[in-house]
């Protein structure tokens, strides 16, 4: 069956450290994968995605993903992190032609950010 | 905000209870879906609705039951629920059931079952 990896359960970081979070997803096909965030307390909201073209995307508020197809990965980046970047992160894929209809996502249990000031 | 509001924000029913769980969205999309998050779980899709038909339903058990007048409302009927089922219950809409659509998703209903 189809999955997503997170590999971190809980990153403690403090600010200005870099941050990298890993995805990795099982799908040999072609995928559109994205990055949710989840503030406390806040619902869901998309952080960045890619479907085509440069593999390395540019989200908002600094974060970029870069897409390794060799590697079936989706890592999470950020240069420099700051407290309120303190939320929980999700990686989700979707593989083209599974899973049922094509909006249907995969999501991985998520990653626990906390950035201490 | 995202556009995409559920009632009620958290809700305490016994296994004997019948309550409904309400999601709008303000967005013009057409589809929408029905999400559990669980504790240490990856989110669970439960159902989609495209054009206010159903076109997913990830082999969730009877006694949850969708219902989508239109498309912009979508509802979760519970009845006869187990404490297994205590979870929070996530809305999100797309503009069409297309993978490319960024789905946008409410704040969710907290379940807890007694």
């Amino acid at each position: 069956a189809q999955s997503v990896s997170q590999h971190n359960h809980h990153v403690i970081l403090s600010e200005a450290a870099s941050l990298e979070l890993g995805c990795n997803y099982s799908y040999g096909g072609t995928v559109n994968l994205f990055w949710y965030v989840q503030y406390p307390g806040q619902h869901l909201q998309l952080l960045l995605k890619y479907f085509s073209g440069d593999p390395l995307v540019k989200g908002i508020k600094g974060f970029e993903a870069e897409f390794i197809k060799s590697k079936f990965s989706f890592n999470l980046r950020k240069p420099s992190v700051q407290w309120s970047d303190t939320a929980e992160y999700f990686c989700a894929v979707n593989g083209m032609g599974y899973g049922g209809s094509q909006g249907n996502l995969i999501f991985g249990k998520g990653t626990k950010l906390s950035v201490k000031p | 905000e995202t556009g995409v509001t559920q009632t009620p924000r958290h809700l305490v029913m016994g296994m004997t209870n019948k309550k409904s769980l309400k999601c709008e969205q303000h967005l013009g999309h057409n589809a929408m879906y029905w999400y559990k998050q669980s504790a240490k779980k990856p989110l669970e899709l439960m159902f989609v609705y495209n054009f206010k038909e159903q076109t997913e339903n990830n082999s969730v058990p009877s006694r949850f039951s969708p219902e989508c007048p239109n498309s912009s409302h979508l509802f979760l009927h519970l009845h006869t629920l187990q404490p297994e089922d205590s979870a929070l219950y996530l809305c999100a809409s797309s503009l069409r059931d297309f993978s490319y659509n960024e789905q946008f998703f409410g704040p969710g209903t907290r379940l807890t079952v007694l």
